[in-house]
């Protein structure tokens, strides 16, 4: 199996832009998450799905944010307009059902807003 | 909401010296995991544990948990320059969603 495969691996785009950040989960994997990890506050979820369908999106900053999966083997995390304090690095991952199972992390997006 | 708190925050040791890296929380979790990153890369899980006090090895790596499932330690024996990275504990409750520690950033030094 290839992973959990995110794309692209960097962007750096102007502030006011649109970025989409693209996750393939593992296949077979019910849930997936986005989660955003800077220097100040470390690994932060921000979005959750299980079955294709959100759970939790407590934890998206604000309505700027949004994400989607449309299927179970792509989602995507919209962010629209940037700014630079989304400057981060955002990573998705999966797991299989069940709480005792860990999380695949792909090699996530650092996401530049100048 | 729940927090994880690590300690030490940053650890630099020389090659072949044992440590030990803490996890805290006032709240008790179902389950507690350990995962270390590298630069670059996404967390690596290392463990998964899930009754209070227990302990598991992974070669040089011993893990425990707990006996209240509110707290974890990572205790690495003869430390080696592979073992540099950042470690994250994570805690989970009911649900799948994990809860992150603040991470340890563990240099070893050849």
């Amino acid at each position: 199996d290839a992973g959990v495969i995110q794309s692209p691996r960097h962007e750096v785009t102007e502030m006011g832009q649109e970025v989409t950040l693209r996750c393939k989960p593992i296949s077979g994997h019910n849930s997936l998450f986005w989660y955003r990890q800077t220097m100040m506050r470390g690994l932060e979820l921000l979005i959750y799905f299980n079955n294709n369908v959100p759970i939790d999106d407590s934890g998206m900053p604000e309505d700027r944010f949004s994400a989607k999966m449309p299927n179970a083997s792509f989602s995507t995390l919209k962010i629209q307009p940037s700014e630079p304090r989304d400057s981060a690095v955002y990573f998705c991952a999966s797991t299989p059902w069940g709480r005792n199972y860990g999380y695949t992390f792909g090699s996530g997006t650092r996401l530049t807003v100048v | 909401t729940q927090l994880l708190e690590q300690s030490p925050q940053f650890l630099s040791i020389q090659e072949g010296e044992n440590l030990t890296v803490y996890c805290n929380s006032s709240s008790v979790f179902s389950s507690l995991q350990w995962y270390r990153q590298e630069p670059g890369e996404g967390p690596v899980l290392l463990v998964t544990v899930v009754t209070g006090g227990e302990v598991k090895k992974l070669k040089r790596l011993t893990f425990q948990f707990g006996d209240a499932r509110k707290d974890s330690s990572l205790h690495i024996t003869a430390a080696q320059p592979g073992d540099t990275g950042l470690y994250l504990c994570a805690g989970a409750s009911g649900n799948e969603k994990l809860t992150f520690g603040t991470g340890t950033r563990l240099t070893i030094i050849p």
